[in-house]
């Protein structure tokens, strides 16, 4: 059964430093790994999909990288602003059924 | 192009009643799958609809159920509501099929369920 997990699960930055988040996974056949970005009470917006040939996927101030045999991956955010300030989620998409499963999160704060 | 919506957006019941939460997904989109999200266990998955069958299911119990149509919308429904069923359901969407790039999930805006 895959597992996710997410570290820190909350994370206070001030305004302007670059910063990691980690995400690891149980089971290295993955399909592929998605990260996403959740306002409180929201729905959840697709920030960054990499295959699992991929290494890493790049998206403006967000870069992502994935190494499946470790079964890590890590999300970076370059000079954060507080409209960051998000939950952010880390899904895998693994199984004969291609279901997502995914981490608890890490809830980013930014401080201006 | 649209994406993923739900309707209602908010919904308040009793106990014992049922329920009929709607989602329609990205157009050309085939896969549905639905979610609950409580702030206890996080995100879960209740299961996936592609072609109008149900391809997998999570670990929820029988009152939970759902269907998609022939134009790819569907619903889920629950009955004999508990207070415990209070959450979010997220419903997601992808094009699914053999192309890696199909994979990819985009989640509608969710449906917020009250339980009293």
């Amino acid at each position: 059964k895959q597992e996710v997990t997410q570290i820190p699960a909350a994370l206070s930055v001030p305004e302007g430093e670059n910063l990691v988040l980690n995400c690891s996974f149980t089971d290295s056949a993955i399909y592929n790994l998605q990260w996403f970005r959740q306002d409180p009470g929201k729905g959840l917006t697709s920030l960054l999909l990499i295959q699992s040939s991929q290494r890493e996927q790049t998206s403006g101030r967000l870069n992502a990288s994935l190494d499946k045999s470790s079964g890590r991956s890590t999300l970076y955010i370059a000079a954060s602003q507080p409209g960051d300030s998000a939950t952010y989620l880390c899904a895998v998409l693994s199984g004969s059924a291609r279901q997502l499963t995914f981490g608890s999160g890490t809830q980013l704060t930014v401080l201006p | 192009k649209a994406g993923v919506t739900q309707t209602p957006r908010y919904l308040i019941k009793t106990r014992g009643q049922q329920v009929t939460l709607s989602c329609s997904p990205i157009s050309g989109h085939r896969s549905v799958s639905w979610y609950q999200q409580t702030p206890g266990q996080g995100l879960q998955f209740l299961f996936e609809y592609f072609s109008e069958t149900q391809r997998n299911k999570g670990n929820f119990p029988g009152r939970f159920s759902g269907r998609q149509f022939s134009n790819s919308r569907s619903e889920m429904n629950v009955s004999t509501l508990e207070l415990g069923d209070s959450a979010l359901y997220l419903c997601a969407s992808r094009q699914a099929g053999s192309i890696s790039s199909y994979n990819e999930q985009f989640f509608g805006p969710g449906t917020r369920l009250t339980v009293l």
